[in-house]
C-alpha cells in the first residue's frame, strides 16, 4: 500500500532553517510529484510547491519562491523540503502528499511534521 | 491568485440529514476542483475530485457538483463519522489553493 512517512517534530530558533523528509513506499516513486502543504494552527492548508522525483523539477507557490527548496534522493525514495529564515508565521504542521500523475490533487498524503518556530 | 471562499463556516445537523457545502472561486476554474474531509489530528483525505468524481473507497452518500465558479459538496444522509472539517481545493492550471473550511457538527 502507498505510504508517505515524514520525519519527526523539529523546534527551531527564528531565522534558522528547518529540512522535513518524506519517504515513499508502496509505489514507483519517480512516476507521481511530491506536493508539500501546511496547516497553521486552526488553519485551511495552503500549498507550497511540488517536485517531480524523475527530473527534479520544481514548482514553487510564488509566497514560498526563494525560500523554500524542494529535493528528492531517488535511491531511497524521499523527498526533502527546506524552509531557510524562518519566523514565528511559519510555526505549522507540515504535509508531503502524492499527487494523481501530474494534477494538483492529493490522493495519499504522509503523517504531518509539526515545525515550531520559536525563541 | 485564484482565492476559494466557502461557506458556511460551520453547520451543525442530525443524522439522517443532508447536507450542502458550497464553495465558490474567485475566477472560472472549469471542472478543476476537490474536496477533502480532516478530523482532528489527522492529514487530509480526499473525497471528490474533477469536482464531481468519487475517490475509490468513498461513501456513496457524498457527492459533488458544479463547474466555473460554483460548486458544491452534498452528504445526502449525514452519519456520525461525517462529523470533520472539510476543505475546497482548486486546482486550474497547475497552481492550487484552498479553502477556508467548513466545520460539520453532529447536533
Amino acid at each position: 500500500q502507498v505510504q508517505l512517512v515524514q520525519s519527526g517534530a523539529d523546534v527551531k530558533r527564528p531565522g534558522a532553517s528547518v529540512k522535513v523528509s518524506c519517504k515513499a513506499s508502496g509505489y514507483t516513486f519517480t512516476g507521481y510529484y511530491i506536493h508539500w502543504v501546511r496547516q497553521a494552527p486552526g488553519q485551511g492548508p495552503e500549498w507550497m510547491g511540488r517536485i517531480n522525483p524523475n527530473s527534479g523539477d520544481t514548482h514553487y507557490a510564488r509566497e514560498f519562491q526563494g525560500r523554500v527548496t524542494l529535493t528528492r534522493d531517488t535511491s531511497i525514495s524521499t523527498a526533502y523540503m527546506e524552509v531557510s529564515r524562518l519566523t514565528s508565521d511559519d510555526t505549522a504542521l507540515y504535509y508531503c502528499a502524492r499527487g494523481s500523475g501530474s494534477w494538483y490533487y492529493f490522493e495519499y498524503w504522509g503523517q504531518g511534521t509539526l515545525v515550531t518556530v520559536s525563541s | 491568485d485564484i482565492q476559494m471562499t466557502q461557506s458556511p463556516s460551520t453547520l451543525s445537523a442530525s443524522i439522517g440529514d443532508r447536507v450542502t457545502i458550497t464553495c465558490r472561486a474567485s475566477q472560472s476554474i472549469s471542472i478543476w476542483l476537490a474536496w477533502y474531509q480532516q478530523k482532528p489530528g489527522m492529514a487530509p483525505k480526499l473525497l471528490i475530485y474533477k469536482a464531481s468524481t468519487l475517490e475509490t473507497g468513498v461513501p456513496s452518500r457524498f457527492s459533488g457538483s458544479g463547474s466555473g465558479t460554483d460548486f458544491s459538496l452534498t452528504i445526502s444522509s449525514l452519519q456520525p463519522e461525517d462529523s470533520a472539517t472539510y476543505y475546497c481545493q482548486q486546482y486550474h492550471n497547475f497552481m492550487c489553493s484552498f479553502g477556508q473550511g467548513t466545520k460539520l457538527e453532529i447536533k
